[in-house]
């Protein structure tokens, strides 16, 4: 199983707002930034949110991120047809896990 | 513009031997971290293997011993040398670049993807 615990799936309607959460441990979320990657479907990954909650130029500001101790979340607010894609919390790791560990990943239903 | 386009996958027996590489352009390999990603069919992603600026690399478990990570600095290419496949590696292979949109973004571009089966 996956480093970071994600929900497998989350939902919502149009217009609502969703949050995916992104559990970790000391020493990958705790003592590191936290990433956000969304996989729409039969296409690579594409960096969402970067430094707990930075957005890369053309991501809407209706993609937030944030980050307390060692959790984060991913919140997608005015939720649309087009945000139902696989979404991954990743982050550095200072273990022996390896320098990079992902989130197992949530698939978001835009109902 | 920045760009990734990896090559090089396929269908390969068990124990067989495969290169995959990744031709970048719009950034230098050579000044940013490379790394690659794995999707297995239906599941999440998984990191294979970094290689940083100054040369250092390093390999998920899972692959570690079988697999290598490289680049030609000349060719502004990364490459990945997997030798003893098996199945559990049939997967996407991705490769994606840190610190070139900003110096604190992880995998901040993805190439396509290639697709790797291992298979009798």
């Amino acid at each position: 199983q996956s480093v970071l615990t994600q929900p497998p799936s989350a939902s919502g309607t149009p217009g609502q707002r969703v949050t995916i959460s992104c559990s970790g441990s000391s020493s990958n979320i705790g003592s590191n930034y936290v990433y956000w990657y969304q996989q729409l479907p039969g296409t690579a990954p594409k960096l969402l949110i970067y430094r707990n909650n930075q957005r890369p130029s053309g991501v809407p500001d209706r993609f937030s991120g944030s980050k307390s101790g060692t959790s984060a979340s991913l919140a997608i607010s005015g939720l649309r047809s087009e945000d139902e894609a696989d979404y991954y919390c990743a982050a550095w790791d200072d273990s022996l896990s390896g320098p990079v560990v992902f989130g197992g990943g949530t698939k978001l239903t835009v109902l | 513009e920045v760009q990734l386009v990896e090559s090089g996958g396929g269908l390969i027996q068990p124990g067989g031997s495969l290169r995959l590489s990744c031709a970048a352009s719009g950034f230098t390999v050579s000044s940013n971290y490379m790394s690659w990603v794995r999707q297995a069919p239906g599941k999440g992603l998984e990191w294979v293997s970094v290689i940083y600026s100054g040369g250092s690399t390093y390999y998920a478990d899972s692959v570690k011993g079988r697999f290598t990570i490289s680049r030609d600095n000349s060719k502004n290419t990364l490459y990945l040398q997997m030798n003893s496949l098996r199945a559990e590696d049939t997967a996407v292979y991705y490769c994606a670049s840190t610190g070139v949109y900003s110096s604190s973004s992880l995998f901040d571009y993805w190439g396509q993807g290639t697709l790797v089966t291992v298979s009798s």
